[in-house]
Order: structure tokens, then C-alpha cells, then sequence
């Protein structure tokens, strides 16, 4: 079945250390999506992508950055990380639809759990 | 920018009877709002969505209603199961701009038997 695969799925590491994580789909998608997810937070958007030259920052992408290598792939970096950037992160992918405006659902990955010490 | 508040953080019910969630949202260019499912350790599922020329739409156990005059929108759960049981986050996406979803802060729904 198509798919959102994210790697790593935990990932345990220090204050300072630049941190990637990686999305990739196999649903022909052409908008892909970074979100974090904290507890009582809801899901925050760090960052989207319409397509493979499109980068947009979210409600929170101070600290982080993106890479779209491909249609199918997109990057999550940080930097120097910190440990308030402990959390849980999703990748989701959407179609573009008939129309710019066109409204289709998002599928999330299984999304990666990170720590940082 | 766009503002969804989601109520109630918690809930509790009875296995049999039925749930309500009701979320609000700030711009009232907002077309689209979609409900997902988190089963715990597990991914946001899409159970449920609407789109704003519609005010109400039923899937078996799960409907959703939506009043754009007072911007709110409610998921309603009947004859509530065991495997109801997970985080329910509502979202609404503006028409403009960057048509980007905003979650609400999610509900945790517990179904006791």
C-alpha cells in the first residue's frame, strides 16, 4: 500500500547536536508537510511544501529547516538542537487536487519521537 | 491568523451511549475541517471531514456538524465501543493564502465498558 515512511522512529541525542529526520512517500503526493506534536499542543506546523520548489514556514520553524530532495522526499533538520525541541514529529502528505483550492485530506506518518538530553 | 479551539480536553462516557466534541474556529474564510483519530503510539487518522457548503455529514457511527454563521463545528460519536477510545483532533483550512491546516489541542476520548 502507498505510504508515509519516516526515519528515524526514536532518536535520543544531546543539546547542540544537528538532528535530520527524514519523510518519504510513496503516494505520488506532490504537498508534504512538518508537524510537531506536544502534549495539550495539538499538532504545529513547522513547515509545507507544495511541490519540489516550494518551501513555506509554519506556526513555529524557528530552529528548524527543510529540504524537499524530491517529489517524494522531505527533510526535517535542526540545527543545534535544544531540549525544549523534545517531541513528537509528523510528516503528512496531501494531493494537490482538481484546483489550488481544492480541499484534500492529509495522510500522517508514523512519526518520529525525539529527545533531546 | 487562524485560531481553533477545541473542547473538551478529556471525556469521559458510558460504552453504549454517546459523545460530543465541538471545536470553534476565528476566520470565517475557513472551507474545510477535517476529524482525526489518534489511537495511542499511533498516527492522526482521518476519520471524518466537511466542507463548508455542507452542514452536516454522517459516516455510520460518526457524524459532523457545522455552523458557519456561529463558526463551530462537533463530531458527534453514537453507541460509543471500546475502540472509540483515542485522541480526537478537529482542524479547520482557510480558502486563502496558504491554505494551511490549524489543529485544535485535541481530545482524549475514554470509553469505559
Amino acid at each position: 500500500d502507498a505510504d508515509v515512511t519516516q526515519t528515524p522512529r526514536n532518536r535520543i541525542t544531546k543539546t547542540g547536536k544537528r538532528i535530520m529526520l527524514e519523510c518519504s512517500q510513496t503516494k505520488g503526493h506532490d504537498r508534504m508537510y512538518w508537524y510537531r506534536q506536544d502534549p495539550g499542543l495539538g499538532l504545529q506546523l513547522i513547515y509545507y511544501s507544495f511541490d519540489v520548489k516550494d518551501i513555506n514556514k509554519g506556526e513555529i520553524s524557528d530552529g528548524y529547516s527543510v529540504s524537499r530532495q524530491a517529489q517524494a522526499k522531505f527533510s526535517l533538520s535542526l540545527e543545534s538542537a535544544i531540549p525544549n525541541q523534545t517531541a513528537l514529529y509528523f510528516c503528512a502528505t496531501s494531493p494537490t487536487g482538481a484546483s489550488p483550492y481544492s480541499n484534500q485530506p492529509q495522510h500522517f506518518g508514523d512519526g518520529t519521537r525525539l529527545s533531546i538530553l | 491568523g487562524e485560531n481553533v479551539e477545541q473542547h473538551p480536553s478529556t471525556l469521559s462516557v458510558q460504552e453504549g451511549d454517546s459523545a460530543v466534541i465541538k471545536c470553534t474556529y476565528s476566520d470565517s474564510a475557513s472551507n474545510y475541517f477535517p476529524w482525526y483519530k489518534q489511537e495511542l503510539g499511533k498516527r492522526p487518522q482521518l476519520i471524518i471531514d466537511i466542507r463548508s457548503n455542507v452542514g452536516e455529514k454522517k459516516d455510520q457511527r460518526i457524524a459532523v456538524t457545522l455552523n458557519k454563521t456561529a463558526k463551530h463545528f462537533s463530531l458527534h460519536i453514537t453507541e460509543t465501543q471500546p475502540e472509540d477510545s483515542a485522541v480526537y483532533f478537529c482542524a479547520a483550512r482557510m480558502i486563502q493564502g496558504a491554505q494551511k491546516l490549524v489543529f485544535g489541542q485535541g481530545t482524549r476520548l475514554t470509553i469505559n465498558p
